[in-house]
């Protein structure tokens, strides 16, 4: 069975930090997602990675897919409170069980200004 | 373009009711997939659609649950009967098929807004 853990779980900074939020597995993934959810809505697509090492920039926010595609991180730089939200990593099952994806439990942001 | 459409969007009911959710998935997606979100397992998979043929109904809790897909606009979760350890939020996604929208259309889903069920 493959499984994602993501940590930290809850983060809570103040506005203008950077952080990092990890994503790991001992498992390969075809494509790794992450995903962002606000409170009464549904997960949103920030990024998807595919090849190893991949590094993808989205404003203010940095995915990396690991180099052996078991592992991503998000770094968020000079965090805003409109960053605030729920993010998922989603790894593609590797076989491709139908478009099956693996999520991770979650981290849970919260920026104070 | 319309996105993943749920309805209802909030449900109250009694423990032993019957509880139907429903979904229409984005035109041209060909997979769907309903989840439930709790905080304390976090996001489950319980079943998915490819082409409308159930593909993988390992995550269904149990027999009181069941899911359809009678044609590619429609698919229901139905619990019967409901207890109060089925109150979460349920969300249905659509995936477009791999590929259609070039090399980032990686089993990406798209995500309606959800049905917070609770059940009493």
């Amino acid at each position: 069975t493959q499984l994602l853990e993501q940590s930290p779980q809850f983060l809570s900074i103040q506005e203008g930090e950077n952080l990092t939020v990890y994503c790991n597995s001992s498992s390969v993934f075809s494509s790794l997602q992450w995903y962002r959810q606000e409170p009464g809505e549904g997960p949103v697509l920030l990024v998807t990675v595919v090849t190893g090492g991949e590094v993808k920039k989205l404003k203010r926010l940095t995915f990396q897919f690991g180099d052996a595609r078991k592992d991503s991180s998000l770094h968020i730089t000079a965090a805003q409170p409109g960053d605030t939200g729920l993010y998922l990593c989603a790894g593609g099952a590797i076989y491709n069980q139908g478009g099956k994806l693996i999520f991770g439990q979650g981290t849970e942001l919260s920026v104070k200004p | 373009d319309a996105g993943v459409i749920q309805s209802p969007r909030h449900e109250v009911t009694e423990m032993g009711q019957e509880v139907t959710l429903r979904c229409k998935p984005i035109s041209g997606h060909n997979s769907l997939f309903w989840y439930r979100q709790t905080m304390m397992r976090g996001l489950e998979l319980l079943i998915y659609f490819n082409n409308n043929v159930p593909i993988d109904d390992s995550g269904m809790p149990e027999d009181r649950f069941s899911a359809k897909m009678p044609n590619a606009s429609f698919s229901t979760l139905k619990i019967q009967p409901s207890e109060p350890r089925d109150s979460a939020v349920y969300f249905c996604a659509s995936s477009p098929p791999r590929g259609s929208g070039g090399t980032d259309s990686y089993n990406e889903q798209f995500f309606g807004p959800g049905t917070r069920l609770t059940v009493l």
